[in-house]
């Protein structure tokens, strides 16, 4: 299983950071849940959410209102959308296949190579 | 949400000997715990599941332990490309919260 990201490197202030991530070696239309983390100097990794192939989607609270994570099945490959960016979005973000083993939370068992994403003028 | 606190921030091991990583949950998440690896510029690796199962490829020099609050990954010989960031994780409660990374390098 593989997932490689890609999208744009620099972001304007107020902004929308677009990224894209491709799933090659496996089917997004399993069980698995399909995720986006970010990696920030200042909160460490934290997850901002995850979709199903069936459309259903949770958002991290602290995000959601600029969130809009979307899948397109037919290239197997799923999207993030962070509207009105400012610097302290300035971040790694990852893509992760998210897997529940049991438990209300998911682990992360594949994750994309990561792109760094700087919000700036 | 559960907050984790991982320590030391950074572990000075040389090669050949042991590290041992401590992961400590702001409540009880029973065995709900996963370590990742993370080097650099890649994609991070998911080392330990469940507390203590090693994940499919994973040496057996990795191993983890605890339950509840308290939890230790352990490396038994530290290889050259053992050095790198460690992180846990809980996913015992919606959402996943990571801890904040211990720096593993030569001492």
């Amino acid at each position: 299983v593989q997932l490689q990201q890609s999208g744009p490197g620099l972001v304007k202030p107020s902004g929308t950071l677009s990224l894209m991530c491709t799933v090659s070696g496996a089917s997004l239309i399993t069980h698995n849940w399909w995720s986006w983390v970010r990696q920030t100097p200042g909160k460490g990794l934290e997850w901002i959410g995850e979709i199903h192939h069936s459309g259903r989607i949770n958002y991290n609270p602290a995000l959601r209102s600029r969130v809009i994570i979307s899948v397109d099945k037919s290239k197997n490959q799923f999207s993030l959308k962070l509207s009105s960016v400012t610097a302290a979005d300035t971040a790694v973000y990852y893509c992760a296949r998210a897997e529940f083993i049991g438990a209300v939370g998911a682990l992360f068992d594949y994750w994309g190579q990561g792109t760094v994403v700087t919000v700036s003028s | 949400e559960i907050v984790m606190t991982q320590s030391p921030a950074t572990l000075s091991v040389s090669p050949g000997e042991r590290g041992t990583l401590t992961c400590r949950a702001s409540q009880s998440i029973s065995f709900n715990l996963a370590w990742y690896q993370h080097e650099p510029g890649q994609a991070p690796r998911l080392l330990i599941y469940g507390a203590s199962i090693r994940a499919t490829g994973i040496p057996a020099r990795f191993s983890g332990s605890g339950s509840g609050t308290e939890f230790t990954l352990t490396i038994s010989s530290l290889q050259s490309e053992d050095f790198a960031v460690y992180y846990c994780q809980q996913y015992n409660k919606w959402p996943g919260t990571f801890g904040q990374g211990t720096k593993v390098e030569v001492k």
